[in-house]
């Protein structure tokens, strides 16, 4: 069983749709975050939820906007695709602080692509 | 304020070693360190919490210096598996947000 899975894996789209990318997690983590890796592999974080609840917003555009239904799902929902949205976007999970050996367990990306 | 790695790229020959840093203008908290192969997810090596602090996974190990403002990755004897980019993730305070600020990553061929 895969412990953190993102759906779709690959997104190719036209500028100005709108899209999804789903994260599950079934390792019972109580924090999941969404990260963002560019054409250079710079990766950033653009959002963290903990039980549900928002607490890390990074200067991320209105168009993006995550939703945590429970705790072992994030999604991304991103409006209006503009070409700088094409990346890869990773999905990733960790146990409380008291319990964080350190390590984010990453899903493997979802690369999406804005013509 | 993102953490500075050097270098940026590194190629070796199966069996040498490579040193890659990691340096911060403040103090941190903590450093994490992690290995990406190309098309693939992060994957997490370890994590240093301490001033002093040294660790050791297989033939990669890592420092935390006293003043807790760089850390050091230390490849030895490298192996083709050791290919990737690594990079050094830091934290500023124990916050609960557990929010990691990245370096730019430092590319690493091994050639046979």
């Amino acid at each position: 069983d895969t412990a953190v899975s993102q759906t779709p894996k690959y997104l190719v789209t036209q500028m100005g749709n709108d899209k999804s990318i789903k994260c599950e997690q079934n390792l019972g983590h109580d924090t999941m975050y969404w990260y963002k890796q560019d054409s250079k592999k710079f990766l950033k974080i653009m959002f963290s939820y903990n039980n549900k609840e928002l607490i890390i917003n990074e200067t991320v555009p209105n168009r993006f906007s995550p939703k945590s239904p429970d705790k072992a799902h994030l999604n991304l929902h991103i409006n209006s695709l503009e070409l700088g949205d094409s990346a890869v976007y990773f999905c990733a999970s960790s146990p409380d602080r008291g319990r964080w050996t350190g390590e984010l367990f990453f899903g493997e990306g979802s690369r999406l692509t804005v013509l | 304020q993102q953490p500075v790695q050097s270098p940026q790229a590194v190629i070796l020959r199966e069996g040498e070693d490579a040193v890659i840093n990691c340096s911060s203008s403040k103090a941190l908290y903590s450093v994490h360190w992690y290995r990406q192969k190309h098309g693939e997810a992060p994957v997490f090596l370890m994590i240093l919490l301490k001033g002093g602090e040294q660790k050791g996974h297989e033939k990669i190990s890592a420092s935390f210096n006293e003043k807790k403002q760089q850390s050091s990755l230390y490849l030895t004897a490298s192996q083709l598996s050791y290919s990737g980019t690594y990079f050094c993730g830091t934290e500023k305070d124990a916050g609960n947000n557990r929010k990691l600020i990245w370096g730019l990553g430092t590319s690493l061929a091994v050639n046979p």
